[in-house]
């Protein structure tokens, strides 16, 4: 199975730019898609082919990358963006989920 | 508009069999794929798998001899079936759908699953 890894956590104050990275064990073509999962919810697609925005989305989220390495980034920051963030492929089967990053604001 | 419902027991006892539902509605089950996905208490999320479009069905290795995905389409329904649970198995359960090669962009609000005698 293609196996992603993200870093566990990261910590940036409100109005800054972060990027979180997913890197894929395997290439993915550019089938990597992005999520926010809030506590107590359901995942909420943000990215789609690693680079697209999801409808309704707000467009300080972007994605970029292909092949091994995807990074997406929030510019900038605000305080309703504290979540943990996942990446997955779709690319090989079966699809496959990173580990999460969760984004805390300082 | 696109809605994803899961329904089943909220306690079930160690060895006994999981039975879960996702009700659809807004699509239809012979044009996008459901899969199911789970996530345990404060970690990450683990595909199960999946009903294909055409009926198909493909299952994640670690838990493909205890698992069952089958399907109702005139109830516009998938099920989900697994035995020996454990428990580890204990989480919140996902449906979700996608296209080939897509994002999951609809979720069922989830259910939560607790394994316990």
């Amino acid at each position: 199975d293609t196996v992603l890894t993200q870093s566990p956590a990261l910590a940036v104050s409100p109005g800054e730019r972060v990027s979180i990275s997913c890197r894929a064990s395997e290439g993915v073509n550019s089938y990597m898609h992005w999520y926010q999962q809030k506590p107590g919810q359901q995942p909420k697609l943000l990215i789609y082919k690693a680079s697209n925005l999801a409808s309704g989305v707000p467009a300080r989220f972007s994605g970029s990358g292909s092949g091994t390495d995807f990074t997406l980034t929030i510019d900038p920051v605000e305080a309703d963006d504290t979540a943990t963030y996942f990446c997955q492929q779709s690319w090989n089967d079966p699809p496959t989920f990173g580990g999460g990053t969760k984004l805390e604001l300082k | 508009q696109v809605q994803l419902k899961e329904s089943g027991p909220g306690l079930v006892q160690p060895s006994q069999t999981l039975s879960l539902t996702c009700t659809v509605s807004g699509f239809s089950l012979t044009s996008y794929n459901v899969h199911w996905v789970r996530q345990p208490p404060g970690k990450g999320l683990e595909w199960m798998g999946r009903m294909r479009y055409n009926g198909d069905t493909s299952y994640n290795s670690a838990l493909k001899s205890r698992l069952s995905i089958s399907r109702d389409t005139s109830k516009n329904q998938v099920f989900l079936k697994m035995n020996s649970l454990q428990t580890d198995d204990t989480g919140t359960y996902y449906c979700t759908r996608d296209q080939r090669l897509g994002p999951f962009d609809y979720w069922g609000q989830g259910v939560m699953v607790t394994v316990s005698s």
